[in-house]
């Protein structure tokens, strides 16, 4: 299975920081990848796929970079709705595998 | 709108199986790919499997031989069985969408709100 790592697992940022987190892949995906926000008790939300593409109606301060094995989502100036858990999920090889997730918390 | 629904019980006994409904509205189950997904506070989320809505079947090889899935298009619903279940299959399980264009797939664009199965005697 290919492992996928996120870093870092917890986050403390304020309203208007510019956040990132990483995901690096245990192999080469290309850029078979997508990044997800769940808030609690929610079913998580697709914010990117391919990477970088952005999904419809996700508000354009989310952006997606990386391709192979290392992948961001930045957040260029976050806002209250924005803490919650993001996750990556890789979709180049069976099985799919999700990161762990990074939680982003308010300081 | 396209929305997903997931049904069935809450509480199933160790050993037993886990059966889940997925009901698609506000859009076709046909030519898409049908995706189950859990997640439990030790393993966090879990890829269970998908069908097509050919039929065509893949599921993570970590419960390979205890997961089936079927489809009923006429119904626009899509069926989870997990048998021969532990407390390590407590968790909420989703369902989602996979779509593909030809060239490349888009993984799960919608999703189900997801349910708490929990496995206790």
């Amino acid at each position: 299975d290919i492992q996928m790592t996120q870093s870092p697992s917890s986050l403390s940022a304020s309203v208007g920081d510019r956040v990132t987190i990483t995901c690096r892949a245990s192999q080469g995906i290309r850029n078979d990848l997508g990044w997800y926000q769940q808030k609690p008790g929610k079913a998580p939300k697709r914010l990117i796929y391919a990477a970088s593409s952005l999904q419809s109606g996700v508000p354009s301060r989310f952006s997606g970079s990386g391709s192979g094995t290392e992948f961001t989502l930045t957040i260029s100036s976050l806002q209250p709705e924005d803490f919650a858990t993001y996750y990556c999920l890789q979709h180049n090889s069976y099985p799919y595998t999700f990161g762990q997730g990074t939680k982003l918390e308010t300081k | 709108q396209v929305q997903l629904q997931e049904s069935g019980p809450g509480l199933v006994k160790p050993s037993e199986t886990l059966s889940l409904t997925c009901t698609v509205s506000g859009g076709s189950i046909s030519g898409y790919y049908w995706n189950w997904i859990r997640q439990s506070p030790g393993k966090g989320l879990e890829w269970i499997g998908y069908i097509h809505y050919s039929g065509s079947t893949n599921y993570n090889p970590s419960l390979k031989s205890r997961v089936t899935t079927s489809i009923d298009t006429s119904k626009n619903q899509f069926s989870l069985r997990l048998k021969s279940v532990t407390a390590a299959d407590t968790a909420v399980y989703y369902c989602a969408r996979t779509s593909f264009d030809g060239n490349n797939y888009y993984l799960f664009d919608y999703w189900g709100q997801g349910t708490l199965v929990t496995v206790s005697s």
